[in-house]
């Protein structure tokens, strides 16, 4: 196990409603990174925060929003879903951005119905 | 096209057998380069982590970076049902803790 831990495992909403998810980096760590990953695709960067400043976007529309609070700990907000945005969203945490490496938790399944 | 291109699969091969997962990529501005493994319904799990071209090894995983035909690989020795996973590759520009570009992913299956 990484120490990342992510919440709620599954969600299931409707087109137009809004969600927030949740991420605990591992301890030590000040970068939080999102990724979506669709069902047989590779994880697709959203954005990522460091020292609670957004730091890097990927091509995914303002209705994805993000925080990251002071102990690190992170939340990805999607604000009126559309059914594409079936997924399941990654969190990962490194230490800075160039270290070695990015643990990921388990993600969230999102269905969007 | 993608950035990062890779063969979705899925492969099958015998126990013990040699594996060998590929991707290439179009960027030339990245310089760094991993391969995470990925359980059903889990998160990706580091395996290994190159800077640049050249060789690393790690007990029964090798991978390889082809900078010069933008070319990255992962060899499996002595393969386990316990590899079965999927592969994913990833490149990204100043660190493995910055954006990470992957491909699709590989899906892996070791029989018995």
């Amino acid at each position: 196990e990484t120490g990342v831990t992510q919440s709620p495992t599954h969600l299931i909403k409707t087109r137009g409603q809004q969600v927030t998810l949740r991420c605990s980096s591992q301890s030590g760590h000040n970068t939080v990174s999102w990724y979506q990953q669709a069902l047989g695709q590779g994880p697709q960067f959203i954005f990522q925060y460091y020292r609670e400043e957004e730091n890097g976007r990927g091509n995914f529309p303002p209705r994805f929003s993000g925080l990251q609070f002071p102990n690190y700990s992170s939340e990805l907000n999607v604000n009126a879903l559309e059914l594409d945005d079936s997924a399941l969203y990654l969190c990962a945490s490194s230490l800075g951005q160039t270290t070695d490496t990015q643990y990921f938790g388990p993600g969230t399944r999102l269905t969007v119905l | 096209q993608k950035e990062v291109e890779q063969d979705p699969g899925p492969l099958s091969v015998p126990e013990g057998a040699i594996v060998s997962l590929n991707c290439t990529y179009s960027n030339s501005a990245f310089q760094y380069f991993m391969w995470y493994r990925q359980y059903s319904r889990k998160g990706p799990e580091l395996l290994m982590y190159t800077y640049s071209s050249g060789n690393k090894e790690d007990g029964r995983f090798t991978a390889q970076v082809d900078k010069s035909s933008k070319y990255i690989s992962l060899f499996i020795r002595d393969s386990q049902p316990s590899d079965s996973a999927t592969y994913l590759c990833a490149s990204s520009f100043t660190g493995g803790g910055n954006k990470l570009t992957f491909g699709t992913g590989t899906q892996l299956k070791v029989e018995l």
